[in-house]
Formats: structure tokens, C-alpha cells, sequence
């Protein structure tokens, strides 16, 4: 049974960096194929895809905040973490992690975090 | 980056109506499309992937089709629990993008 959860703060001041943790079991980062995803959703709007690590440290990241965003992993933990510097309030939103299969779109998710940007 | 286009933005229809949700893209993209469904407060949920795949689990009155550019999910027969906001997904090519989402609300 694959899990995924969002950990991480609630509330974080503008310029700060934010530090999201993805902690899963069910499965690991180390088999081919598999990834874990990050997405985000701000209030009463759409889903927007922020970044992806796979079982061999290939990185990917949306081009609007690649300078902005690190994805790490530590398979032995089970976690992939996400950092995005220079908080804004427009990044208020709910922070999901999902699980990556190939070519199977995101067929887990994490049950989100909400993270709200304010001074 | 490949742009998606999903209309319409809301949809009002009755408990066992048939319902289609379009999905075009800005170039083509073969197969790697994913539609998920997403109810208030909750994650979205994976329901068809390779655009015409069902996730296993998923009522068989959800269907996909579509390939290259045009996309297209179809609820056969409208229950309650299927009132909630859908969204498409390509994979083909990074930056992965997802539509605006089609809200399916009660008529």
C-alpha cells in the first residue's frame, strides 16, 4: 500500500525559504521508473506542478521557478524534500507530494499541506 | 511549454446524465495524458492515465480517449458522488501541465 504525507510549516514570512518534507513508504526511490512529484494548489485555483525527482537523482523543474526550487531525496529515510526560497504571498497554496510510476501520470497523493505566506 | 486548453470551466448536470470534458493541447503529445478528480478539501485523485487507461479501482462509467492533441473524458452515467472538479494532465514533455479544471455541479 503506497502512502505519501507533506510535512512541513503552516506559516512562513515573506523572503523566508520554505522546507516541505515528503515522507512515503509502499515503496522506494531506488527502483527504475519511480519518482515522487511535487504540486501546488492556491486557494480556489488550479493544480500547478513545481518539480520531480526520480530513482536515479534525475531532477526536473517548472521553468517559472527553477531558480527558486531544490528537490532532494534521501532514499534510505524514504523522503524527498523541497526547498523554494524567497517566500511570497502569492505562494500561498496547498503543497501536494505524489507518487510517480513511469508512465502512469501521479497515481498517489499525499493528502496536501497548507501553506500560508504572511507576515 | 505545452499549453492546455480543458472546457468547459463548469458544467451543470443532472445524476445520470452523460458528460464530456474536453482537453486540447498546444502540440501534440501522443498518449501521456492523466485526468484526475478532485473533491473539496481533498488530493486529487488519478482516474484514467495514457488517456484512455483506467486507474485500477475507478467505475467503469469513467472513459478517456484521445491522442496527439484532443482529449476527452466521458462520464457514462452521472452518479452523486461524482459531482467534483476534474482536471487533465500531460506528461509528455516537461514543464508537466495540467488544465484549469471543470468544476461538474448539480443542475
Amino acid at each position: 500500500q503506497i502512502t505519501l504525507k507533506e510535512s512541513g510549516p503552516t506559516l512562513v514570512k515573506p523572503t523566508q525559504t520554505l522546507t516541505l518534507t515528503c515522507t512515503f513508504s509502499g515503496f522506494s526511490l531506488s527502483t527504475s521508473g519511480v519518482g515522487v512529484g511535487w504540486i501546488r494548489q492556491p486557494p480556489g485555483k488550479a493544480l500547478e506542478w513545481l518539480a520531480l525527482i526520480y530513482w536515479n537523482d534525475d531532477k526536473r523543474y517548472s521553468p517559472s521557478l527553477k531558480s527558486r526550487l531544490t528537490i532532494t531525496k534521501d532514499t534510505s529515510k524514504n523522503q524527498v524534500v523541497l526547498t523554494m526560497t524567497n517566500m511570497d504571498p502569492v505562494d500561498t497554496a496547498t503543497y501536494y507530494c505524489a507518487h510517480i510510476l513511469h508512465d502512469y501520470g501521479l497515481d498517489y497523493w499525499g493528502q496536501g499541506t497548507l501553506v500560508t505566506v504572511s507576515s | 511549454v505545452i499549453w492546455m486548453t480543458q472546457s468547459p470551466s463548469l458544467l451543470s448536470a443532472s445524476t445520470g446524465d452523460r458528460v464530456t470534458i474536453s482537453c486540447r493541447m498546444s502540440q501534440g503529445i501522443s498518449s501521456y495524458l492523466a485526468w484526475y478528480q478532485q473533491k473539496p478539501g481533498k488530493a486529487p485523485e488519478l482516474l484514467i492515465y495514457a488517456a484512455s487507461t483506467l486507474q485500477s479501482g475507478v467505475p467503469s462509467r469513467f472513459s478517456g480517449s484521445g491522442s496527439g492533441t484532443d482529449f476527452t473524458l466521458t462520464i457514462s452515467c452521472l452518479q452523486s458522488e461524482d459531482f467534483a472538479t476534474y482536471y487533465c494532465q500531460q506528461y509528455y514533455s516537461f514543464p508537466w501541465t495540467f488544465g484549469q479544471g471543470t468544476k461538474v455541479e448539480i443542475k
